[in-house]
């Protein structure tokens, strides 16, 4: 079965500070693997998104993802937080030859950015 | 394109009251699902169609949640009755076919169940 690990419920860095969320998935078969973030109140949209290929994903505002096979991670990085980064992000797993459409979420990570 | 389209936006009801939610997936779209978020149980899977048809309801919560897709561009979630402890974000998103399973998200309707 598919599940999804976020590490920390809630992550603070300083303005100008690295951001690093992390998230580790388990999954019989290659996945296709995503960050979403969510805004107040609003719904999620898509950062990025591994499929195939290159490990290391880039995606909008400046994030980027390293899919990592031997550690079944998939962290979300930025090298310099900005206040309006502070949302919540959520990782995401999907398998569709195994597991059909659905995507796995998980519990979500909320971003504090301090100025 | 306009994306997916929910709903209304905010919802606020009385207990015992029948809840109707709306949603437009992207169109050309063939994979619509519902998602319900709170505060206690973060995002969780409802149900999902696949070309307007069922496929899995397994996170409906009971007998009082009814969610249909009547064609390609239109979806229902009801609540009947409504109780207080539906009060939540709920989510619909939809999938095109080929698109390695990202979801487009609508905006989302609060729930309140007085």
């Amino acid at each position: 079965a598919q599940s999804v690990t976020q590490l920390g419920s809630h992550v603070s860095v300083s303005e100008g500070a690295l951001v690093l969320l992390r998230c580790n998935y388990s999954s019989s078969v290659p996945p296709y693997l995503f960050w979403y973030v969510q805004y107040p109140n609003q719904g999620l949209q898509l950062l990025l998104k591994y499929t195939t290929g290159a490990t290391l994903v880039k995606g909008i505002n400046g994030f980027e993802a390293e899919f990592k096979k031997s550690e079944t991670s998939f962290h979300l990085t930025k090298p310099s937080a900005h206040m309006s980064d502070a949302a919540e992000y959520f990782c995401a797993v999907s398998a569709p030859m195994e597991y059909g459409n659905k995507l796995v979420f998980g519990a979500g990570t909320i971003l504090r950015v301090k100025s | 394109d306009a994306g997916v389209i929910q709903s209304p936006r905010h919802e606020v009801t009385e207990m015992g009251q029948e809840v109707t939610l709306r949603c437009k997936p992207i169109s050309g779209h063939n994979s619509l699902f519902w998602y319900r978020q709170t505060m206690m149980r973060g995002l969780e899977l409802l149900i999902y169609f696949n070309n307007n048809v069922p496929i899995d309801d397994s996170g409906m919560p009971e007998d009082r949640f009814s969610a249909k897709m009547p064609n390609a561009s239109f979806s229902t979630l009801k609540i009947q009755p409504s109780e207080p402890r539906d009060s939540a974000v709920y989510f619909c998103a939809s999938r095109g076919g080929r698109s390695y399973n990202e979801q487009f998200f609508g905006p989302g309707t609060r729930l309140t169940v007085l």
